[in-house]
């Protein structure tokens, strides 16, 4: 079983803060996706990677491949009391798609 | 368009008692499956189907059954609850398992379990 293990485990900021998680394995992925999950809901994709080194940007979120594709970044800019939640990243293979335990993050006004 | 729907919300159950957690989704999604969430271990792959009449086992599949008759359904059986079974339960679907993994994984909004 491919393990991701992300970091940290929590992250409390106050609004306008920057902040970056991370998502690491020792095994290579053909690709790696982040989920955002919000309190009595299900994970919902924000972005998919492929490419080693590629970087995605989505409004203030900028989400980063590893080159050697084994771990991926999240970069928040001035963070927001809405980006509260739970961000896990995933990978897959044969059929699995295997998620981190993720980092839980609080954004305080 | 109602996406992943799941049922029921909450559900209490004592030790040793069956029920079917329900899964739909309305996407002609090939691809489905079902995994459990759990303090400090995140998202755990239960079973998981390729599309109808095909199912396999995912990360913990002990204690749970699945079936997959229709593309629409995907209920997941739990023969004799027991008290680790505690948890959130997801079902979630995809179009297609791709070789590139790229596709969207949709997630219903989760069924709360309580096994006394």
């Amino acid at each position: 079983t491919q393990l991701l293990e992300q970091s940290p485990q929590f992250l409390s900021i106050q609004e306008g803060e920057n902040l970056t998680v991370y998502c690491n394995s020792s095994s290579v992925f053909s690709s790696l996706q982040w989920y955002r999950q919000e309190p009595g809901e299900g994970p919902v994709l924000l972005v998919t990677v492929v490419t080693g080194g590629e970087v995605k940007k989505l409004k203030r979120l900028t989400f980063q491949f590893g080159d050697a594709r084994k771990d991926s970044s999240l970069h928040i800019t001035a963070a927001q009391p809405g980006d509260t939640g739970l961000y896990l990243c995933a990978g897959g293979s044969n059929y699995k798609l295997t998620f981190g335990k993720g980092t839980l993050l609080t954004v305080n006004p | 368009n109602a996406g992943v729907t799941q049922t029921p919300k909450f559900q209490v159950l004592k030790t040793g008692q069956s029920m079917t957690l329900q899964c739909a989704q309305d996407m002609n999604h090939e691809y489905m499956s079902w995994y459990r969430q759990d303090p400090g271990m995140g998202l755990r792959l239960i079973h998981y189907s390729v599309g109808a009449g095909i199912t396999d086992q995912g990360e913990v599949p002990n204690g749970y059954n699945v079936s997959r008759s229709t593309t629409e359904d995907f209920p997941l059986r739990l023969l004799s609850a027991a008290p680790s079974q505690t948890s959130v339960y997801f079902c979630a679907s995809r179009l297609k398992w791709t070789g590139s993994y790229r596709e969207k994984l949709f997630f219903g909004s989760g069924t709360q379990l309580s096994v006394l």
